[in-house]
C-alpha cells in the first residue's frame, strides 16, 4: 500500500463533458505528481505541486486541463470539454524525499 | 530528443537468463535516478533507486554514469515473475521526475 489512493478507479464520459479527478496522497508527501499514460507508453508528465504551490504545468496540456492542491493535501485534475484523445489513464503520485509512490489511476474513456 | 530515452523491446528471454536494460538522458543536471516496474494495467512500482556507486538488491543491479548519462538494469537469473515493464526515472534539478517509455521483458519457461 502506496498510501496514494485515486478516485475513481474508472470514468467513462461522453464527448464534451466535463471530468474531475482526486487523488489523496499521506501527509508526509510534500510532493505531488499527475501523470497521463496510453498503452505502450510510459507515463506523461502533465503537472506537480509542491505542497499547494503548483510548480509546472506541461506546454502539452492544453487550457482544458486544471489542476489544485488546496492546503497542500489532496489534488484534484479537472478536464473540461473532453475529447477521444483524452482518453487515457491519469496517475497520481506522492513523493517523499526522492522516491515517488504511485497511486492506482484513474481510467478515462471518452466516447 | 527525449529527455529520457529507453530501449521499448520487447526482451524475451528464457527463465534463467540474465538481461539488461539501458536508459539514457539528456539534462546533464539530473540528480536522483529510479528503475519502477510496471505490470499490465497497473501503477508504476519503484523497484530501486540508482545511485552513483552503483547498487544492488538481489538479483538486480543498477549502474550509473553521469558522464555518459546512462543508467542501466541488470536482472539475474530471471524468473516468470520478472515479466513486466520496466521505466527508467529521472528526477531533473528542481523535482520534476520523468518517464522513459518503458522496456516490456517476457520471460519465458
Amino acid at each position: 500500500d502506496t498510501g496514494v489512493s485515486q478516485d475513481p478507479r474508472h470514468k467513462i464520459t461522453k464527448r464534451g463533458q466535463n471530468v474531475t479527478f482526486r487523488c489523496d496522497p499521506i501527509s508526509e508527501h510534500n510532493r505531488l505528481y499527475w501523470y497521463r499514460q496510453t498503452l505502450g507508453q510510459g507515463p506523461e508528465f502533465l503537472t506537480y505541486f509542491q505542497n499547494e504551490a503548483q510548480l509546472e504545468k506541461s506546454r502539452l496540456l492544453s487550457d482544458r486541463f486544471s489542476a489544485e492542491r488546496p492546503k497542500g493535501s489532496f489534488s484534484t485534475l479537472e478536464i473540461q470539454r473532453t475529447e477521444q484523445g483524452d482518453s487515457a489513464m491519469y496517475l497520481c503520485a506522492g513523493q517523499v524525499n526522492t522516491e515517488a509512490f504511485f497511486g492506482q489511476g484513474t481510467r478515462l474513456t471518452v466516447v | 530528443r527525449k529527455e529520457v530515452e529507453q530501449d521499448p523491446g520487447p526482451f524475451n528471454v528464457p527463465e534463467g537468463a540474465t538481461v539488461a536494460f539501458n536508459c539514457t538522458y539528456s539534462n546533464s543536471a539530473s540528480q536522483s535516478f529510479f528503475w519502477y516496474r510496471q505490470d499490465c494495467r497497473k501503477e508504476p512500482k519503484l523497484l530501486m533507486s540508482v545511485y552513483s556507486s552503483g547498487n544492488e538488491d538481489g538479483r538486480f543491479t543498477a549502474q550509473l554514469n553521469r558522464a555518459s548519462q546512462y543508467i542501466s538494469l541488470l536482472i539475474r537469473d530471471s524468473k516468470l515473475s520478472d515479466s513486466a515493464t520496466y521505466l527508467c526515472v529521472v528526477n531533473l534539478q528542481g523535482g520534476k521526475l520523468i518517464f522513459g517509455q518503458g522496456t516490456e521483458l517476457s520471460v519465458k519457461p
